[in-house]
């Protein structure tokens, strides 16, 4: 079956980097971007970026601009969000997510199981 | 302060029905299809409604979509305790060129 499997929890200092993975299964990897969405504690869905499996075309949120970076790795079917210079407030459950559809009609589908980054001094 | 305004929460009895409501702009639900999300407590959420009205597979009738305008709308009829979760909308917004979430809503069976 389709699946997302994220790498485990983090717990980061300010100011390192955090790169998690999120390996896909069960479908064609190159025919589906990826997108990336953050879920602070007891708060709602940010999304924060997306890439294109094809071809490592990328769109990040305005917001996180410089400090995120989005990749792909087609021989292990495993998509990264590299996220630098860590702030209290980027504390949160990170998610990755299968773009379904095309042009005016997009949802995601699957999600990955989601891995919570904890940044603390 | 989300591109996408819901109700914070709602609450029904079991066996009934609720709606919960998603408001943008022309920008984003006038010109996007709306999607729907569960997130049950302590998971990843999961698209229940896709295409402003259609179920993806596993997903019961109980659950319908509707959009008018710059406005969609999620229904869940015979409430059960499991229905209860965060649910969000979301869908891409042509003029910021991304996409947007509302900020969730509370569904409470009481």
């Amino acid at each position: 079956q389709v699946q997302l499997v994220q790498s485990g929890a983090e717990v980061k200092k300010p100011g390192a980097s955090v790169k998690v993975s999120c390996k896909a299964s069960g479908y064609i990897f190159t025919n589906y971007g990826i997108t990336w969405v953050r879920q602070a504690p007891g708060q709602g869905l940010e999304w924060m970026g997306w890439i294109s499996v094809y071809n490592g075309n990328t769109n990040y949120a305005q917001n996180l601009q410089g400090r995120v970076t989005m990749t792909t790795d087609t021989s292990t079917r495993t998509v990264y969000m590299d996220l630098r210079s860590l702030r209290f407030d980027d504390t949160a459950v990170y998610y990755c997510a299968r773009v379904e559809g095309s042009s005016s009609s997009n949802w995601l589908d699957p999600w990955g199981q989601g891995t919570l980054v904890t940044v603390s001094s | 302060q989300s591109v996408l305004t819901q109700p914070p929460s709602v609450s029904a009895a079991p066996g009934q029905k609720v709606t919960i409501s998603c408001s943008g702009s022309s920008s984003n639900i006038g010109k996007n299809y709306v999607s729907w999300y569960q997130q049950l407590p302590g998971t990843a959420p999961k698209v229940v409604i896709y295409d402003n009205n259609k179920r993806p597979s596993g997903i019961p009738d109980r659950f319908s979509g509707s959009k008018s305008g710059t406005s969609a709308t999620l229904g869940i009829t015979g409430l059960q305790t499991g229905d209860e979760a965060d649910y969000y909308c979301g869908t891409w917004d042509s003029s910021l060129s991304v996409w947007v979430f509302g900020g969730g809503t509370k569904l409470t069976v009481l």
